[in-house]
């Protein structure tokens, strides 16, 4: 079945460090989803990509959509304590299949 | 905005009996999803239902069984819990399966 892999698994940046995560999927994907979810939240939408190579910005979050389809990647731009929180990311078909996760954590 | 709710944050189930875990939302979505959540390995699809009574199996449907008898909920059902089954249970809805989900707060199930 669809594979949908995510590095790091976690990252600690001081404040105001740049910050990226990679979700690689092992088939081409028709659209991917991107969420945060804080220490003790639940999962919550920031952004979906659909166009091969799109180019999304939300502020200090620009997200990438590959020109295959098949990888995609979020960075973060001067990193706040905001920021904290794991990172999923989501791709398929019939439903999401969800990466791993990549945690994080943002030293003031 | 759209609410999506769990019937409990926290429970504390026995090996072997029978549990129920209730999501409920308010948007009239089609589709439902329950997913567990567990230490580096992420948010893992159980069962989603894109219908009512309509259901279908996710990566790791083993052990557990869903139930959609109205379209606004959609249960989790542990027949016969397990040790292994100790885990955080999120819920989710949209409005097609490739729509943003929206998730419920969670519940954290500890099987002893």
């Amino acid at each position: 079945g669809q594979q949908v892999m995510q590095i790091p698994q976690y990252q600690h940046v001081q404040e105001g460090e740049d910050f990226t995560t990679y979700c690689n999927s092992s088939t081409t994907l028709s659209n991917i989803q991107w969420y945060k979810q804080r220490p003790g939240g639940h999962p919550v939408f920031l952004i979906q990509l659909v166009k091969s190579g799109e180019v999304k910005k939300q502020k200090r979050l620009t997200f990438q959509f590959g020109e295959a389809k098949k990888n995609s990647s979020l960075h973060i731009t001067a990193t706040q304590t905001t920021d904290v929180g794991t990172y999923f990311c989501g791709g398929g078909r019939r439903a999401l299949t969800f990466g791993s996760g990549t945690r994080l954590q943002v030293q003031p | 905005d759209v609410k999506v709710t769990q019937s409990s944050r926290y429970l504390v189930k026995r090996t072997g009996e029978k549990v129920f875990l209730e999501c409920v939302q308010d948007m009239d979505h089609e589709n439902m999803f329950w997913y567990r959540q567990d230490p580096g390995l992420g948010l893992r699809l159980i069962y989603f239902s894109y219908d009512v009574k309509m259901k279908e199996k996710g990566d790791i449907p083993e052990g557990y069984s869903v139930s959609r008898e109205k379209k606004e909920r959609f249960s989790l059902i542990l027949e016969s819990a397990s040790t292994n089954q100790t885990s955080m249970y999120l819920c989710a809805s949209s409005t097609t399966t490739r729509d943003t989900q929206y998730f419920g707060p969670g519940t954290r199930l500890t099987v002893l």
